[in-house]
């Protein structure tokens, strides 16, 4: 079945760039049916949705993060990256990808999660 | 952006009991609500899709309704794996998606 695993630095400085990647194994990134997420959980909160991609490179960005976010996709690698600039003690969080399912309006497939300290 | 508000914070309850959690959202989502189950130290889990829908392998002790503005998860009768926190999704005409705070659902 389809398994989605989030890589990257666990610590990053602050002002610097969080970069973030998402493998997907066990089925196709690129079929049309899905989008993809990053979705993130600071310690003890809720969660923010916080973008997607298509693997057309199409993306929506929330608002509160769009200035400062880039997410991008490489299909040949079956993989989607988030890069988020300029962070600050507040991007401390568990960052997880997920699969946005447009037939069921929700995501069904989501990564372990990978918890990311801003930090100096 | 659609704020959606759950009720109550925290559900106190035995297992066998009905649970019964509150989604509200500040305007029209239609049926686009989902329900998620999680658990300390895992990864959401999809229960309830499109308000009404169980998703794949989740029990029928599960149940959404719904539409509009205000939605309801019930869990029938409490098995001992159900105690978790609880977050609605909305999907309205466009993004940003957002999540409500949270229903944490424990032993009494």
């Amino acid at each position: 079945q389809v398994q989605l695993q989030e890589s990257g630095p666990g610590l990053v400085k602050p002002s610097q760039t969080l970069s973030l990647t998402c493998t997907v194994s066990g089925g196709s990134i690129s079929r049309g049916t899905y989008y993809w997420s990053w979705i993130r959980q600071p310690a003890g909160k809720g969660l923010e949705w916080i973008g997607r991609i298509y693997t057309s490179g199409s993306t929506n960005y929330n608002p509160s993060l769009k200035s400062r976010l880039t997410i991008s996709v490489d299909t040949s690698k079956s993989q989607f990256s988030l890069k988020l600039s300029s962070v600050t003690a507040a991007d401390t969080a568990v960052y997880y990808c997920a699969r946005d399912t447009l037939t069921l309006d929700a995501f069904d497939i989501w990564g372990q999660g990978t918890m990311v300290t801003v930090s100096s | 952006e659609i704020v959606l508000t759950q009720s109550p914070a925290t559900l106190s309850l035995s297992p066998g009991e009905r649970a019964t959690l509150s989604c509200r959202a500040s305007q029209s989502v239609s049926s686009y609500l989902a329900w998620y189950q999680q658990k300390p130290g895992q990864a959401p889990r999809l229960l309830i899709y499109d308000a009404s829908n169980r998703a794949t392998g989740i029990p029928a002790r599960f149940s959404g309704s719904g539409s509009g503005t205000d939605f309801t998860l019930t869990i029938s009768s409490l098995e001992p794996e159900d105690f978790a926190v609880y977050y609605c999704q909305q999907r309205s005409n466009s993004p940003p998606w957002t999540f409500g705070q949270g229903t944490k659902v424990e032993i009494k």
